[in-house]
């Protein structure tokens, strides 16, 4: 079975850095991915790991550590609109691209 | 513009009635799928599609049916079986083999039963 937890809700100030967690327990494992989801709207792509290590991408990082089962987001310089759900995602082997997704955190910036 | 696009954004349906979900895609793609999000819950699966005339039940097909006659299509017909079906569903395609290739969404359509 598939398992991706994450903390329901975070509360971050504007121009902080913020890091948002991810842990899976997945039958097999070939990618995670994080994606952006404004309220009311479609997802949108943020990044992808599927070795060791961090990926940096302007103001997000993402990390992963297979060993573990877990992943985090890192967002720094933050935005009022940083607001916003992060969804965690894992890519089990066999499934195609296929995506098991968390039920995603809910990040609220504050001045 | 590429892009996959749902249709209607909302909808009411009465008790005991059938709808159709539109989700065309102009991507190129061969990968389809359809989700259901829920208030304080994840992306759950409902059916996916990786070529035309083929496709699978996802997690919570019961209820739901689909058809890929064309690749750039991929609708959703949420049958009077389906016991709660308010909630906001989501369509998204992919490659199909591109480790790195992230979903394509569409905007999604807020289904409620009246």
């Amino acid at each position: 079975g598939q398992n991706i937890d994450q903390p329901t809700e975070m509360t971050a100030t504007e121009g902080a850095i913020v890091q948002i967690n991810c842990t899976y327990q997945t039958s097999g494992f070939n990618g995670l991915f994080w994606y952006q989801q404004h309220a009311g709207e479609a997802p949108t792509f943020l990044s992808y790991n599927v070795l060791d290590g961090l990926e940096e991408k302007g103001r997000f990082s993402s990390f992963l550590s297979r060993s573990k089962g877990y992943s985090y987001l890192l967002l720094k310089e933050l935005q009022m609109k940083d607001s916003a759900s992060y969804l965690c995602a894992v890519r089990p082997t066999g499934g195609g691209n296929k995506l098991t997704f968390g039920t995603g955190t809910q990040l609220k910036v504050e001045l | 513009d590429g892009g996959i696009t749902q249709s209607p954004k909302y909808l009411f349906r009465k008790e005991g009635q059938n709808v159709t979900l539109s989700c065309e895609q102009n991507l190129n793609h061969d990968a389809m799928y359809w989700y259901r999000q829920d208030p304080g819950q994840g992306l759950r699966l409902i059916y996916y599609s990786q070529i035309v005339n083929d496709f699978q039940k996802g997690d919570i097909a019961e209820g739901y049916s689909v058809s890929r006659e064309k690749k750039e299509s991929f609708p959703l017909t949420v049958t009077s079986a389906q016991k709660n079906p308010t909630a906001f569903y989501l369509c998204a395609s992919s490659e199909v083999g591109m480790a790195s290739e992230g979903y394509t969404f569409g905007s999604g359509t807020r289904l409620t039963v009246v």
